[in-house]
């Protein structure tokens, strides 16, 4: 079955840099994008952004761009989001998901980043 | 003004239906069929239970479905059942905006 399976949570001070990984199993990983969508506490959900995983093509959004970066690595199927120069409201859940008909079909369990001095 | 506008909340009872509506702005949602919902419990991932305005994913029950109208999407979730108390999300991106949109969220209370 498809599996995303994300890293620990993480807490960096404002300016730092984190990078998230995203494991996927059981599907052909190059075949399929990944997209990164966060979650501030208590708050909906943001759409960061998009790879093909085969490709490595992207595209952000641009409250991040130039912030964020999304890479692949498809000899161990795993995605990665990195985001520099963190600010108090990155303060969120990050989710990997897998495109599924254009839309988010399997997610991965999140990863808690908390921006915090 | 916000791309996709949702009711903040919404309630029934056990075995009656509701609908949950997702206000499009800004081309979104009236020239495309290019809505999805999601569901997502407290501490839990969103989980994908409708895309394409009425297309229900494998494993989805048929007590979820979707449609639209102009420039409303609906959600309606018939024969509620304690399980189903969650938020829900709509989403949507267009043809030219590949970029997906979020409304704020609909938090169903069964009560």
């Amino acid at each position: 079955q498809v599996l995303l399976v994300q890293s620990g949570a993480e807490v960096k001070k404002p300016g730092a840099s984190v990078k998230l990984s995203c494991k996927a199993s059981g599907y052909s990983f190059d075949s399929f994008d990944i997209i990164w969508v966060r979650q501030a506490p208590g708050q909906g959900l943001e759409w960061m952004g998009a790879i093909s995983a085969g490709s490595g093509h992207t595209k952000y959004a641009e409250r991040v761009q130039g912030r964020v970066t999304m890479t692949t690595d498809t000899s161990t199927n795993t995605a990665y989001l990195e985001l520099r120069s963190l600010r108090s409201d990155d303060t969120a859940v990050y989710y990997c998901t897998r495109n599924y008909y254009g839309w988010g079909g399997y997610w991965g369990q999140g990863t808690l980043v908390t921006v915090s001095s | 003004q916000s791309a996709l506008t949702q009711p903040a909340s919404v309630s029934a009872s056990p075995g009656q239906s509701i609908t949950i509506s997702c206000t499009g702005a800004f081309g979104y949602i009236s020239g495309y069929n290019f809505v999805a919902w999601y569901q997502q419990h407290p501490g839990k991932a969103p989980k994908l239970i409708i895309f394409d305005v009425s297309n229900r994913p494998s494993g989805i029950s048929t007590r979820f479905s979707g449609s639209k109208s102009g420039n409303t999407a609906s959600l309606t979730i018939s024969g509620l059942q304690p399980e189903d108390e969650s938020v829900y999300y709509c989403s949507s991106y267009t043809r030219t905006n590949t970029q997906w949109v979020f409304g704020g969220g609909t938090k169903l209370t069964v009560l």
